[in-house]
């Protein structure tokens, strides 16, 4: 019963190729995130979903495509991936509004391109 | 604009002694600040959260946070360390007119036996 899911745990691939991370989460909620940790720990917001909606969209290369086919499941696919891509990359979920609108994370994605 | 500041990259402790992880936010709206713990090749979770209600907070794991408005200051406190402790502890601020979190740079603790 884990509450946000990640798929894959590891991801390593060449440079040029195409990959998808899968997320989903059982919390109810109606907002989801994709996160980017770079070697430093640093943590960047890339997108977020609002009920299927975008509404969070970073500078982030159109490379990176977010799809969110319903309200618990948030995936990315990045197309043609570059060493700089390389990254742990978490996914999260949150209501957007009210009392409780912590976020929650799943366990991450390490990406290793080479 | 919002920022936050965690003014230590690197705290060290003996096992049993106080913790002390400082951070300072800058925020334009009445935020909403959290404390986050990553353990090594682990997810973010969550250990307390201010949302306006009372200014010292207590979380998980006998941690407690404090807000002081007058400082920006919301630093998190543990009486006594374990080893379980050491860990990645991120200072996370979000204003009242934004979806978005913002992150300070982590701080990383390590316990000593």
């Amino acid at each position: 019963d884990t509450a946000v899911s990640q798929t894959p745990k590891y991801l390593v691939t060449q440079m040029g190729n195409d990959k998808s991370i899968k997320c989903e989460q059982n919390l109810g909620h109606d907002t989801m995130y994709w996160y980017k940790q770079d070697s430093k720990k640093f943590l960047k917001i890339m997108f977020s979903y609002n009920n299927k909606e975008l509404i969070i969209n970073e500078t982030v290369p159109n490379r990176f495509s977010p799809k969110s086919p319903d309200k618990a499941h948030l995936n990315l696919h990045i197309n043609s991936l570059e060493l700089g891509d390389s990254a742990v990359y978490f996914c999260a979920s949150s209501h957007l509004a009210g009392q409780t609108y912590e976020q929650y994370f799943g366990p991450g994605t390490r990406l290793t391109v080479t | 604009a919002q920022s936050v500041t965690q003014l230590d990259s690197h705290v060290s402790v003996s096992e049993g002694t106080p913790v002390l992880l400082r951070c300072n936010y800058s925020s334009s709206y009445s935020p909403s600040l959290f404390w986050y713990v990553q353990h090594p090749n682990k997810g973010l979770q969550l250990l307390l959260k201010y949302t306006s209600a009372a200014t010292l907070v207590k979380g998980i794991n006998g941690f407690e946070a404090e807000f002081k408005k007058s400082e920006t200051s919301f630093h998190l406190t543990k009486p006594s360390a374990h080893m379980s402790d050491a860990a990645e502890y991120f200072c996370v601020v979000r204003p009242s007119n934004d979806y978005k979190l913002s992150f300070g740079a982590g701080t990383t603790v390590t316990v000593r036996a």
